[in-house]
């Protein structure tokens, strides 16, 4: 199985800083045939389902904020919200779906400072 | 506007059988552009899947190792929605869950729509 591991567990930042959250695949998720990274990245809030916010590693999920964005290929990925607002606190989960089983990383605990 | 509208029982004794529902609409369950996952989600295991049926000429599953010898999921073509059966549950199958869709068009785009999660508890 394919092991995602996000870092840091919990952060905290300041309204309207940056927030950076990181996932680490224990094997590539990069499709060769199209160099597409089968890497999504979900925020959940308490009470609700994950929501997918970036796919393809770096695409926005139509009608998401532009200050959600997605980088970074292989194995290592980063979400980065550029101006941190209130209704951001939430779980962030990366995904990959390269391969089943599909596999999820712990969460990141993103809260205001 | 995709909408998955989960039911099922949210109480079992070990031993028994869990069901749920998934119904589908906005989309149909044979699309050959989607596939239909079983998610769930607890604090000891996070988010964890399932399995999968999708339908490209023929139906398929796949099933997490973990829950292979006691899960089906089987599509309803006639009520367009999809089910989730696990046998003989222990208290650590107790968790939030959910069903969701993968998109498929040229490639796979990520699980874009969820349904609202169901909690099923297993207490004696």
């Amino acid at each position: 199985d394919i092991v995602m591991t996000q870092s840091p567990d919990s952060l905290a930042v300041s309204l309207g800083e940056r927030a950076i959250i990181n996932c680490k695949s224990s094997q590539s998720v990069l499709y060769s045939s199209n160099n597409k990274n089968y890497l999504g990245w979900y925020q959940q809030k308490p009470g609700q389902p994950p929501k997918l916010l970036i796919y393809w590693a770096s695409t926005r999920e139509s009608g998401v904020p532009d200050r959600f964005s997605g980088s970074g290929s292989g194995t290592d990925f980063t979400l980065t919200i550029s101006s941190l607002q209130a209704e951001d606190v939430a779980v962030y989960f990366c995904q990959q779906y390269y391969t089943t089983p599909y596999t999820f990383g712990q969460g990141t605990k993103l809260e205001i400072k | 506007q995709v909408q998955l509208q989960q039911s099922g029982p949210g109480l079992l004794k070990p031993s028994q059988t869990l069901s749920l529902t998934c119904a589908i609409s906005g989309d149909s369950v044979s699309s050959n552009t989607a596939a239909w996952h079983w998610v769930r989600q607890s604090p000891s295991r996070g988010l964890e899947w399932l399995g999968r049926t999708y339908y490209r000429s023929k139906w398929y599953n796949d099933y997490a190792v973990s829950v292979e010898s006691r899960i089906t999921i089987n599509p309803d073509t006639s009520k367009n929605q999809v089910s989730l059966q696990l046998s003989s549950v222990i208290p650590e199958d107790t968790a939030v869950y959910y069903c969701s869709r993968e998109i498929r068009y040229s490639s796979s785009s990520g699980f874009d729509y969820w349904g609202h999660g169901t909690l099923v508890t297993v207490s004696s």
